[in-house]
């Protein structure tokens, strides 16, 4: 059960577009197509942005899009806004039947 | 309004017992899976522990089996986390989710904190 990887930090302007990558293994990322991911603003709950690789809760701004190679998952932010300036953490179901985290990704609007 | 409200949090000591509550509203609890996550001070997200809607399957992340129970009251809308012989490692706030969507917390609660400390 080891953390999925991601970059511990990632900026851009307004206005610009941003990938997050998220790297597992063929036990989780890369089998199965149940990765996540969540906004989180500090002492705040998570947020859920993206299900299923690509799909997009209801309220969440199609600015935000998801999809996934192989083992590596990636969380696409355009038109970036101010107000994403947050961490972001993917997830991932595994061959355990368990659920791991990303590291979690802190984004920084310039 | 659909929510999810847990509490229980508090100090333990090392080697003690705490039980953490969630309370469903809004929707029908009966219905879902359900999960326990938590985020230690300063950390990221871990997932610890998922239910199915009628108690059949549970899981855990290996640092917590034997220790934490996850379980369920369907008649009142509450899902629960029996933590046994906790250790400061285990010391962070704890969420309870919905998995509304597949394999996913769509519906995050505030949060209740555990602190093991002598």
């Amino acid at each position: 059960q080891s953390a999925l990887t991601q970059p511990a930090s990632v900026s851009g302007s307004p206005g610009q577009s941003i990938t997050i990558s998220c790297t597992g293994t063929s036990s989780d990322v890369g089998g199965y197509n149940y990765v996540s991911w969540y906004q989180q603003y500090p002492g705040k709950a998570p947020k859920l942005m993206i299900y299923e690789v690509s799909s997009r809760p209801s309220g969440v701004s199609n600015r935000f899009s998801g999809s996934k190679s192989g083992n590596t998952a990636s969380l696409t932010i355009s038109g970036l806004q101010a107000e994403d300036e947050a961490d972001y953490y993917c997830s991932s179901y595994t061959t355990s039947s368990t659920h791991v985290f990303g590291g979690g990704t802190k984004l920084t609007v310039l | 309004e659909v929510q999810v409200v847990e509490s229980g949090g508090g100090l333990v000591q090392p080697g003690g017992s705490l039980r953490l509550s969630c309370a469903a509203s809004g929707f029908t609890f009966s219905r879902h899976w359900m999960r326990w996550v938590r985020q230690a001070p300063g950390k990221g997200l871990e997932w610890v522990a998922n239910i199915n809607p009628n108690e059949s399957e549970k899981y855990y992340v290996d640092s917590v089996k034997g220790r934490f129970t996850i379980s369920r009251d369907n008649a009142k809308n509450s899902l629960f986390l029996q933590m046994n012989s906790v250790r400061a490692e285990d010391t962070a706030v704890y969420f309870c989710a919905r998995d509304g969507v597949p394999a996913a917390g769509d519906v995050w609660g505030q949060g209740t904190t555990v602190t093991v400390s002598s």
